[in-house]
């Protein structure tokens, strides 16, 4: 069965620091990945998504980035965190045009 | 372009009465349409989801859902709620053009209450 996976599973970091988020999948290969964020009280909104390694698309423009080293790796990124970053981050996977499975998300913090 | 309008961000019902959580897409390719629910902190958990077949979708603790092409809805519905049904319920659409990846277009979502 795949799994999905995310950590941390809680961080708080100064504004101006950097970030990294990790989503790593287990069985299954070549995925599509997806990066969500959710505000406090609000629904989800898609960051990145990626079809194979190497492959990124943006869907908003922000002060995050994104990288797939590896076909189950997924990295979610800043050089420089601002307040406005704040929120759960939720990765998934699916299958092609298939349903979305979910990992359990991180909760950053911004100070 | 594609698009969901889930009517309420909020919904409370008491126990044991009728869940009932509205969902109005757009689309103009015949969709695929998925329901989540998202529990305190948690990531989002598949409920059930249309893919062109029976039009009347079950899916897990008893949630069903119909496909009504004429109304472009897709309620999501329970005879009977539990306390262990509040939580966050979010509506989604697929994006069935394959250069977009496979994305899904999400609701706002409903926080649905349950009163004892």
């Amino acid at each position: 069965s795949q799994t999905i996976h995310q950590w941390p599973a809680t961080l708080v970091q100064p504004v101006g620091s950097p970030l990294s988020l990790e989503c790593t999948v287990e069985g299954t290969s070549n995925p599509n990945l997806y990066w969500y964020r959710q505000a406090a009280g609000r629904g989800l909104q898609l960051l990145f998504y990626s079809v194979g390694i190497g492959q990124i698309s943006s869907e908003v423009p922000q002060n995050l980035s994104a990288s797939r080293p590896q076909d189950r790796q997924f990295i979610l990124s800043s050089k420089k965190l601002l307040l406005s970053d704040s929120g759960f981050y939720l990765c998934a996977w699916a299958r092609g045009q298939e349903t979305q499975y979910f990992g359990p998300g991180t909760r950053l913090l911004v100070l | 372009a594609q698009s969901v309008t889930q009517l309420g961000s909020h919904v409370s019902v008491s126990e044991g009465a009728l869940v009932l959580l509205r969902c109005n897409y757009s689309s103009s390719v015949p969709p695929y349409l998925f329901w989540y629910v998202q529990y305190p902190n948690q990531g989002l958990q598949l409920l059930l989801k249309y893919t062109s077949a029976a039009t009347l979708v079950k899916g897990i603790n008893g949630f069903e859902a119909e496909f009504k092409k004429s109304e472009t809805s897709f309620h999501l519905t329970k005879p009977s709620a539990h306390m262990s049904d509040a939580a966050e319920y979010f509506c989604a659409v697929s994006d069935l053009r394959r250069r977009q990846g496979g994305k899904l277009i999400f609701g706002q979502g409903t926080e649905l209450s349950v009163k004892p």
